[in-house]
């Protein structure tokens, strides 16, 4: 069974800096593209970023978070990870990684849990 | 950046109706969309992807259509447990977008 488990969320204050990860069981982690989307309090999905399978060598971020944000993998672990940096009130949601559709590129078949980051003084 | 724009933004019917949904894109994406459900609480899950493909354990009363900027999402005989917000998503341009959602609710 795919699992993927979140952990890294909490309270930061702007312009601070947080670290997401996403513990992936159940597939061949190394062999999948991942992708992080989120969700602010009473809104719609937004699309992160994401990051190729293998070495991850290719990233891709929404605009919101380039320069700001850093998605990366650990294959010996398992983990994807998600680095914010400079951290803004907006950044506030819901935060979910997601594993990427095999065979069938950038659909998200399968989800975690999702964990909240909430930016406030 | 492509837009997506989902209508309506809100419908509510009754068990045993037919539900529509639409999403349109702002720039051609071909068959490059996916549909997704998200219920309360939860994370979403994948209906539809390439247009028309129902994912895996997803009721045939969920069917996709559509190609290049116009795409709907059909709920044949809507159930109690349909009762949920609706996402349309395109893969064919980075970034990725979503729409901003469609919540559908049974009476």
């Amino acid at each position: 069974e795919v699992q993927l488990l979140q952990s890294g969320g909490g309270l930061v204050q702007p312009g601070g800096s947080l670290r997401l990860s996403c513990a992936a069981s159940g597939f061949s982690f190394s062999n999948y593209a991942m992708s992080w989307v989120r969700q602010a309090p009473g809104k719609g999905l937004e699309w992160v970023s994401a990051i190729s399978g293998g070495s991850g060598g290719s990233t891709y971020y929404a605009g919101s978070a380039k320069g700001r944000f850093t998605v990366s993998r650990d294959n010996s672990k398992n983990t994807l990870f998600l680095e914010m940096s400079s951290l803004r009130d907006e950044d506030t949601a819901v935060y979910y990684c997601a594993k990427w559709m095999e065979g069938h590129g950038d659909y998200l078949d399968h989800w975690g849990q999702g964990t909240l980051v909430t930016v406030s003084s | 950046e492509i837009v997506l724009t989902q209508s309506p933004v809100t419908q509510s019917l009754s068990p045993g109706d037919r539900a529509t949904l639409s999403c349109r894109a702002s720039q051609y994406v071909s068959s490059n969309l996916a549909w997704y459900q998200q219920k309360p609480g939860q994370a979403p899950r994948l209906l539809i992807y390439d247009a028309s493909m129902r994912a895996t354990g997803i009721p045939a009363r969920f069917s996709g259509s559509g190609s290049g900027t116009d795409f709907t999402l059909t709920i044949s005989s809507l159930e109690p447990e349909d009762s949920a917000v609706y996402y349309c998503q395109q893969r064919s341009i980075w970034p990725r977008t979503f729409g901003q959602g469609a919540k559908l609710e049974i009476k």
